[in-house]
């Protein structure tokens, strides 16, 4: 099966400028998540969803950060405006809806703002 | 709130030695799973086992073994007779919350192994 896609695999750009991801989930799994990875530390949750609706969403910054997942199967994540700090892998990830069934992560979009 | 914890910030070993990667957990819940997944250098995390709260029993897969122990809430990883392949940072999560439908995965800080030739 194919497995999650992410895009762009790099972007660069400056800070205050905005920037989108965009993910394809493996297909049939309903649940969604987008994760942020800082060099040397472990992936934390920024949003999940089941569907198209928000499961958890309590670790996004909201006043910069949005995530969209309209269909229910492609999702995409902005940044606007961005910050020096967001300077990470935007990693995504999918599930089927069974209990704890293991997330299937994408390579990852590595974001670096300047 | 749920933490993992992975002390060994980074493991240097020679091939064909054994090696095992620690980690802690802790969570409020009596229903969690464990989680173990593998990033190489190309980005993408593996995953390579998972464990519910209500198994103990250690497994075995080729090389790669898990002991998990309820009683140090740990869930330790050992890879025997080390192969370069190996090479990878390893990570070790936690999901609970199994009435909420979060069923996301809390991270540890990762493990970076390095398999020397």
């Amino acid at each position: 099966e194919a497995g999650v896609a992410q895009s762009p695999r790099y972007k660069i750009i400056e800070k205050r400028q905005s920037v989108a991801f965009w993910c394809n989930p493996i297909s049939g799994h309903a649940t969604l998540y987008w994760y942020q990875q800082i060099l040397g530390q472990g992936p934390k949750l920024l949003i999940q969803f089941q569907n198209n609706g928000v499961v958890d969403d309590s670790q996004l910054p909201k006043d910069r950060f949005s995530a969209e997942r309209l269909k229910g199967v492609d999702s995409t994540l902005k940044i606007q405006p961005a910050k020096l700090e967001d300077s990470a892998v935007y990693l995504c990830a999918s599930s089927d809806s069974f209990r704890n069934s293991p997330l299937h992560f994408g390579n990852g979009t590595r974001l670096t703002v300047t | 709130a749920q933490k993992v914890t992975q002390a060994q910030t980074e493991i240097s070993v020679v091939e064909k030695e054994d090696v095992t990667l620690d980690c802690v957990y802790e969570t409020r819940d009596t229903t969690y799973y464990l989680f173990w997944y593998k990033q190489p250098p190309s980005g993408e995390l593996v995953f390579l086992i998972r464990r519910n709260s209500f198994d103990e029993q250690n497994e075995i897969s080729g090389r790669y073994s898990w002991n998990f122990q309820k009683s140090t809430s740990s869930f330790n990883f050992t890879i025997t007779a080390s192969q370069v392949v190996d090479s990878a940072v390893y990570f070790c999560a936690l999901s609970d919350d199994m009435d909420t439908g979060r069923r996301a995965l809390t991270f540890g800080s990762g493990t970076r192994l390095q398999v020397q030739p």
